[in-house]
Formats: structure tokens, C-alpha cells, sequence
């Protein structure tokens, strides 16, 4: 059963056309990680949660904001989107406390920007 | 966290081990060595991590050198869906932490 679910596997968004891409888990992690993996590159932190707590990355872009309404859920906002957004973005939990444990992906959702 | 250097592609025929090499020389005492996988199109799958012991499970070993510089993830037997760009990442222990991806490597089997 799939415990990282990501929806639409595929966004089509307009330039400049606020989107949002969701993110829940049934895990129960209290880490809530998005990433950002542009073709042929490495998937590259944007922000996490540890619990309702936000951790932004010092070069993730104003314009990527994210909310995190309860435990399994999480939500990537692009204000608005650029041709240069168009990426796969994925989220990954993972258990958080004191113990240094594995994380799980989703699928991702492939975003693009016409 | 310490940076990782790994070869940016290798082959390896099917059944065969594939051995994926990973430099981490400036690796510290608290940090884990852990090892992904993503194939194509998918999200990042786990795979396996140690501190200073050689690990093994059910999809791989991870052998780590005494002094910690380096390590190398065995595949005992690659098969045509382990074709993938493994991700080698050195994270810090004692509580959780982020995971930052380096370039990886792809790794290609053959028939």
C-alpha cells in the first residue's frame, strides 16, 4: 500500500497561474519534506515540517510557500509559476525524534508550465 | 554534512554483483552513510544505511572501510530493474536531519 501518496502524478499549469500540489501520508511521521528535481539533476530540498514547525532552505525561492493543515497532510503552493518551476516535485516523510531513520518518497508530480 | 563523491555512471552485466563506490572522507563520527535509489521517473526509494558496521538486507549490503573515508554498495545479483541512479549520502545521526542529494550514479545492467 502505497504510505507517501502525491497528487496529480501530472500538473499542467499556466504561467503565472497560482497551483498547488498535495502531499499526504499514512506514516504518521512527524517530517514532511518537498523537494524540487529539475531534468537530469538531483532532487534539491525546498523547506520541511517537524510537526507544524517550517524550515524554509536559505535559496528556496518566495514564490514556493507550503502549509501543513495536520499530520498527513502537506501542501506545496507555487504563487506563481515560471517556465523554470516546470520540475518533478516530491515529498518524503520520515519519523523525526531521536532517532535517524530512513525516508519515504511519494511518486512525485510532474509539473508543467505552458 | 559531509560532502560524497561518486562515479557518475558504471555497467554491470545482469546477474552479475554490481559494487557502487563512495568517497566521504570528511565524513564525521555522528554521521550515517545511507544509500537510495531512484529509477526513472520515480520517487527516491530507500535502500540501506550504517554507521561503521557493514550492513545487509533483504536488496543489498553496504561494506563501509575502517576508517570511514569511503564505502561501497554491493548488489549481490543486478537484475534489469536495478537500473536506477543510486545516491550515496552521508547524514548526520542523533536525531533526524535532512537528506541532501548529491549528483549519483547511474547505474546501468545489461542483459
Amino acid at each position: 500500500d502505497a504510505m507517501v501518496i502525491q497528487n496529480p502524478r501530472y500538473q499542467v499549469t499556466q504561467f503565472g497561474k497560482p497551483v498547488t500540489l498535495s502531499c499526504s501520508q499514512t506514516l504518521n511521521h512527524n517530517v514532511m519534506y518537498w523537494y524540487q528535481q529539475k531534468s537530469s539533476q538531483a532532487p534539491k530540498l525546498l523547506f520541511h515540517y517537524y510537526d507544524k514547525d517550517f524550515n524554509n532552505e536559505a535559496d528556496t525561492p518566495d514564490n514556493f510557500q507550503s502549509r501543513r493543515p495536520n499530520t498527513s497532510f502537506c501542501f506545496l503552493d507555487i504563487r506563481s509559476p515560471g517556465l523554470g518551476d516546470a520540475a518533478m516535485y516530491l515529498c518524503a516523510t520520515s519519523r523525526g525524534g531521536n532517532r535517524n531513520t530512513e525516508a519515504f518518497f511519494g511518486q512525485g508530480t510532474r509539473l508543467t508550465v505552458v | 554534512d559531509a560532502k560524497t563523491t561518486q562515479p557518475t555512471s558504471m555497467d554491470c552485466a545482469e546477474g552479475r554483483a554490481a559494487n557502487l563506490p563512495c568517497n566521504h572522507s570528511t565524513i564525521s563520527g555522528n554521521e550515517y552513510v545511507y544509500w537510495y535509489r531512484q529509477i526513472h521517473s520515480q520517487g527516491p526509494q530507500y535502500i540501506i544505511h550504517g554507521l561503521k558496521n557493514n550492513e545487509t538486507n533483504e536488496m543489498a549490503s553496504l561494506i563501509i572501510t575502517e576508517d570511514r573515508k569511503s564505502s561501497t554498495l554491493i548488489l549481490p545479483h543486478a537484475t534489469l530493474r536495478d537500473t536506477a541512479v543510486y545516491y550515496c549520502i552521508v547524514r548526520a545521526g542523533g536525531g533526524y536531519s535532512t537528506l541532501t542529494f548529491g549528483k549519483g550514479t547511474m547505474l546501468l545492467v545489461s542483459p
